[in-house]
């Protein structure tokens, strides 16, 4: 594919229940990035990924949110018992490897924790 | 941390209009990106900056990479409906992947 693809589009689940969020990068691309972006907010960093480097999860909010990157190419990002404030777009983007490579972004996943 | 600020944070402009809103920051940057954003979109990158003093075109979009390298702007010429979106300033250090993102810039173009 030419661009980011993300699943689910939308996701809507009950609070206290786990979710899984899937990112498909740029083929080539050896950087991987999750944002959280809340209606009407700027991007949140959440964890990045380079090559088989040790990802950046400094931006995480909490241990219920992880992801992994599997092969160097697709990542999940899980949340974990689900709760009500962590209803939001996320997002999710890949560059090349060089500095300041620009990011690629996906169309996201919407969620909403009921 | 590193901070950008991006102003105006919201615009209402008349078709036709010029636009012009910028980012700043008390850290020096190597790279400048701006983005746009629809509505249910992901961003959509729309021009990159790699030099101090670089001046940009993408159609009716010019940006320019400040020469202090702490600030960028862009302008849109003539603006037009189809520019109704959130606008993202964005930068890097370059050290490392890691690009900080303004806060976004709000467009409505009153046909």
């Amino acid at each position: 594919g030419a661009g980011v693809s993300q699943s689910p589009s939308n996701k809507v689940t009950e609070k206290g229940k786990d979710v899984e969020l899937r990112c498909d990068p740029i083929s080539g691309h050896t950087a991987l990035y999750w944002y959280r972006q809340s209606l009407g907010q700027g991007l949140e960093f959440l964890i990045y990924f380079q090559g088989n480097s040790a990802p950046d999860k400094s931006g995480l909010p909490s241990d219920r949110f992880s992801a992994e990157r599997t092969g160097g190419s697709v990542s999940t990002l899980t949340i974990q018992r689900t709760q009500q404030e962590d209803s939001a777009v996320y997002l999710c983007a890949s560059s090349l490897a060089y500095s300041g490579s620009p990011q690629f972004f996906g169309p996201g996943t919407r969620l909403t924790v009921l | 941390g590193q901070q950008l600020n991006q102003s105006p944070q919201s615009m209402f402009i008349q078709e036709g209009e010029d636009v012009s809103m910028n980012c700043t920051s008390s850290s020096i940057f190597n790279t400048w990106l701006w983005y746009k954003q629809d509505p249910g979109e992901g961003p959509v990158l729309l021009i990159a900056l790699y030099k101090a003093g670089e001046l940009t075109s993408n159609g009716r979009l010019t940006a320019q990479f400040g020469i202090t390298r702490k600030d960028s702007f862009l302008n849109i010429s003539a603006s037009i409906p189809s520019d109704v979106g959130i606008y993202f300033c964005a930068a890097s250090a370059n050290t490392g992947n890691q690009f900080y993102f303004g806060t976004g810039t709000s467009l409505t173009v009153i046909p």
